[in-house]
């Protein structure tokens, strides 16, 4: 059975530019979580999906940042007018069901942007 | 403000020894804590976790102690192998939906 996968794995983009960022989670897993990672610190929560919809998107930056997952299972995540500040490395994760309490998440390798 | 703190950014051990990683957090709303191992490229790997109404978990070389008075963690890697050498992050979740709370990651680098 396949793992998290995510792509691209290297993103490079110019500031003010548009970019999406996909992951596809492990079949089955209805709980889909999104994470950023900046240089020398831990992941830190970006979003979480319940099935289709967006149960907590309360680590979202600010509005240029959005997600979907529109059919509950592979999600993007979208970035208009990038800034250098975006630069990153975007982890995905899913778990069998995030509506009980504590189930395991699987991370995917990570999507590493760049914003010049 | 930063709920989960690993206070070692790195830490070096001879193979064969005791490797201690810490951790400390500060909100006492979060009932499991987990670590993640993670290499470089990859994603973190779940490696062991600990519900907040025990004080210890042991998996083989791993076991991670909770202090809930002290607000502490740690994990325990004996004997500590090569192989062993990544960055370890420590996290925290509380409720439905688990959404994880990281520390910052120690290195763990141990030396044959």
């Amino acid at each position: 059975g396949a793992g998290v996968s995510q792509t691209p794995s290297n993103k490079v983009t110019e500031k003010g530019k548009y970019v999406e960022l996909r992951c596809d989670p492990i079949s089955g897993h209805t709980a889909l979580y999104w994470y950023r990672q900046s240089l020398g610190q831990g992941p830190e929560f970006l979003i979480y999906f319940q099935g289709t919809g967006a149960a907590d998107d309360s680590g979202l930056p600010n509005d240029r940042f959005f997600a979907v997952r529109p059919e509950g299972s592979v999600s993007t995540l979208k970035i208009q007018r990038t800034e250098r500040g975006d630069s990153a490395v975007y982890l995905c994760a899913s778990s069998l069901d995030g509506s009980v309490s504590y189930n395991e998440q699987f991370f995917g390798p990570g999507t590493r942007l760049t914003v010049l | 403000d930063q709920q989960v703190k690993q206070n070692s950014p790195s830490l070096s051990v001879q193979e064969g020894r005791i490797s201690i990683l810490n951790c400390d957090y500060t909100n006492s709303m979060f009932d499991y804590f987990l670590w993640y191992k993670k290499y470089p490229a990859e994603g973190p790997t779940f490696l062991i976790s600990i519900s907040s109404i025990k004080d210890k978990n042991e998996d083989g070389r791993f076991t991670v102690f909770l202090n809930k008075s002290a607000k502490h963690l740690s994990l325990h890697i004996v004997p500590s192998q090569p192989g062993d050498s990544a960055v370890y992050f420590c996290a925290a979740s509380f409720g439905s939906g688990s959404r994880l709370t990281f520390g910052e990651g120690t290195q763990l680098t141990v030396n044959p």
